[in-house]
């Protein structure tokens, strides 16, 4: 069964930093695209970036409002995909999602259970 | 960057409706669309991609059909458990973008 367990989100002051982790299982880590999606409270989904699969290099990209803050990262030896959130924001407060495409190629399949991260004084 | 629109923006139906929602983007992106259920609490759900390509375990109730700008989710018999907000997402190009969410509800 693939199966996405996100881990590492709390509270945190805003120019802080926190660093989330998505434990995958279930299917072949180094061969699909992975992603970060966030949902801040009463708000629609935002993608937040990507992690190319291993052929592409692992290689990123982020949205706008991230680039630059956020660096997304792999761990093959742990089946790990990362997020290393720097200079936090009052707005960067969401539920953060792990997902992966498995399917669909470059789309998102399947996703984890998120966990909650909380930027504020 | 692409935008993407869905209409309507919440619905109200009754246990075997038929429902159908749109998805719009604001420029041509093939069949790379995706559609996704979430329930109040709960992380979403996958399911459909390429535009009308079912996810594994997904009943078949759910459909997916367009290409290009335009795309159709349609449900073709409301049950209880269908009452949800759903999203459409393309994978086109980056940024991938969602749609705002059509929240469907119990008339």
């Amino acid at each position: 069964e693939v199966q996405l367990v996100e881990s590492g989100g709390g509270l945190v002051q805003p120019g802080g930093s926190l660093r989330l982790s998505c434990a995958a299982s279930g299917f072949t880590f180094s061969d699909h695209y992975m992603d970060w999606v966030r949902q801040a409270p009463g708000k629609g989904l935002e993608w937040v970036g990507r992690s190319r699969n291993k052929v592409n290099s692992y290689s990123t990209e982020y949205a706008a409002s991230v680039k630059g803050r956020f660096t997304i990262s792999r761990d093959d030896s742990k089946r790990s995909l990362n997020l290393q959130m720097n200079s936090l924001k009052t707005e960067d407060t969401a539920v953060y999602y792990c997902t992966s495409s498995i399917s669909s190629g470059t789309g998102v399949d399947v996703w984890g259970q998120g966990t909650t991260v909380t930027v504020s004084s | 960057d692409i935008q993407m629109t869905q209409s309507p923006s919440s619905l109200s139906a009754s246990v075997g409706d038929r429902v159908t929602i749109t998805c719009r983007a604001s420029q041509g992106i093939g069949s790379s669309l995706a559609w996704f259920q979430q329930k109040p609490g709960k992380a979403p759900k996958s399911l459909i991609y390429a535009a009308s390509s079912l996810q594994s375990g997904v009943p078949s109730k759910f459909s997916g059909s367009g290409s290009g700008t335009d795309f159709t989710l349609t449900i073709s018999s409301l049950q209880p458990e269908d009452f949800a907000t759903y999203y459409c997402q393309h994978y086109k190009s980056y940024p991938l973008t969602f749609g705002p969410g059509t929240t469907v509800d119990i008339k």
